[in-house]
């Protein structure tokens, strides 16, 4: 079965400093990656997905994620975080059925 | 418009009581699922019905039966609830199209407190 690893339970922040969450998936075959986003109190929001491509992909509100076919990972970046960015982050990876990361909680303190 | 609305968004019931969750998708999709997000917020698959027909069941207590009445359509009914069922219970929606690839989208959460 397919695993999923998020290496950050909680990573804190000040506003604009960089964000960097990672995500390393034990399947080798082909799948389709996620990062999703649970704001407060909320549902679960698409970020971004990969299928194929371009490994670099953007997403909404100014993410993007690199996919590393050679290790595995599938890692979320912002080059400067908001206060409005504080959340919960899934890393989730499809093969026969979505499989989600633990999930990464980012404080953004302004 | 919601393109997956469950209800009720909250639920506060006794032990023992039975209870059920309605889910409804208008995105045309083919591929209904339940997840349950514990207060850990660690997300599990539950079930997963394409076309109506069951494909996923997860380790579940056969105490939660989902049902499908058609492919815009996916309840989930709980017997004798116990305290550790409490949990937000979200459900979901996917295409297996070649554009979609099975990205899920999810609805606003029921929250069900057990008492």
């Amino acid at each position: 079965a397919q695993s999923v690893s998020q290496h950050n339970h909680h990573v804190i922040l000040s506003e604009a400093a960089s964000l960097e969450l990672g995500c390393n998936y034990s399947y080798g075959g082909t799948v389709n990656l996620f990062w999703y986003v649970q704001y407060p109190g909320q549902h679960l929001q698409l970020l971004l997905k990969y299928f194929s491509g371009d490994p670099l992909v953007k997403g909404i509100k100014g993410f993007e994620a690199e996919f590393i076919k050679s290790k595995f990972s599938f890692n979320l970046r912002k080059p400067s975080v908001q206060w409005s960015d504080t959340a919960e982050y899934f890393c989730a990876v499809n093969d026969y059925k979505l499989s989600f990361g633990a999930g990464t909680t980012v404080t953004v303190r302004a | 418009d919601t393109a997956v609305s469950q209800t009720p968004k909250y639920l506060v019931t006794q032990m023992g009581n039975d209870k059920s969750i309605k889910c409804e998708q208008n995105l045309g999709h083919d591929t209904m699922y339940w997840y349950k997000q514990d207060s850990k917020k660690f997300l599990k698959i539950m079930f997963s019905y394409n076309n109506k027909e069951l494909i996923i069941n997860e380790t579940v207590p056969n105490r939660f039966s989902p049902k499908s009445p058609d492919k815009a359509h996916l309840n989930l009914h709980i017997n004798s609830l116990e305290l550790g069922d409490s949990a937000v219970y979200f459900c979901a929606s996917s295409s297996h199209d070649s554009y979609s690839r099975n990205t899920i989208y999810f609805g606003e959460g029921s929250w069900l407190t057990v008492v």
